[in-house]
């Protein structure tokens, strides 16, 4: 069947503008989590969607970060104002349940900001 | 919060050897340790995962050995070969809120040269 996919693959945008990224799990995965990762550099949980709730955001970095899940399907992480620093791969990924599952990780978008 | 730190950064072998990569975390509550493999430009993908009930799991030409009381995990790849090139993470499941969410290692890149 159909992996994680994400979308767009790559994004350029000018600093102070808002960006929108977009994950569609695999369907019946109920946990869904976002991470980031610089160049060479390991991967930063962000935030995770257990259905359609968010029990931790404890890992976005800024209160520019947010994120939404419309039940248990596409989420979107959007990033307010960015700052150069944003610049990364944004990965998301989906398990079949919260814990202690697999994770299956989506292609990433590679986010530059100028 | 979990901490997890992960060594060597980088590991150069030839072709035939052992590679061996450790990872140690800080929270006893931790009780799933999944390593991933992430090939140049491809997305992570679980390798092999050990749960906290269980000291060692083997698949193929890759082990884990879990050293709770130490609080360490290791992966150990034999006979490598130039496809296992790619960079190796480690991550440690830990509690938040009644919910598990997995840190990552900063990653191992393991070369392989023929």
């Amino acid at each position: 069947g159909a992996g994680v996919s994400q979308s767009p693959s790559n994004k350029v945008t000018e600093k102070g503008k808002d960006v929108e990224l977009r994950c569609d799990p695999i369907s019946g995965h109920t946990a869904l989590y976002w991470y980031r990762q610089r160049l060479g550099q390991g991967l930063e949980f962000l935030i995770y969607f257990q259905g359609n709730s968010a029990p931790d955001k404890s890992g976005l970095p800024s209160d520019r970060f947010s994120a939404e899940r419309t039940g248990e399907s596409v989420s979107t992480l959007t990033i307010q104002r960015t700052q150069q620093e944003d610049s990364a791969v944004y990965l998301c990924a989906s398990s079949l349940r919260q814990i202690n599952n697999e994770q299956f990780f989506g292609p990433g978008t590679r986010l530059t900001v100028l | 919060g979990e901490n997890v730190e992960q060594h060597p950064s980088t590991l150069s072998v030839q072709e035939g050897d052992s590679a061996v990569i450790k990872c140690t975390y800080s929270d006893s509550a931790s009780n799933y340790f999944p390593w991933y493999k992430q090939e140049l430009g491809k997305r992570p993908q679980l390798i092999i995962d050990i749960r906290s009930n269980v000291g060692e799991k083997k698949d193929q030409r890759i082990a884990v050995t879990l050293n709770k009381t130490a609080k360490h995990f290791s992966l150990h790849i034999t006979e490598t070969q130039p496809e296992d090139s790619a960079v190796y993470f480690c991550a440690a499941s830990y509690a938040s809120g009644g919910s598990y969410i997995p840190t990552f290692g900063r990653g191992t890149s393991l070369i392989v040269h023929p």
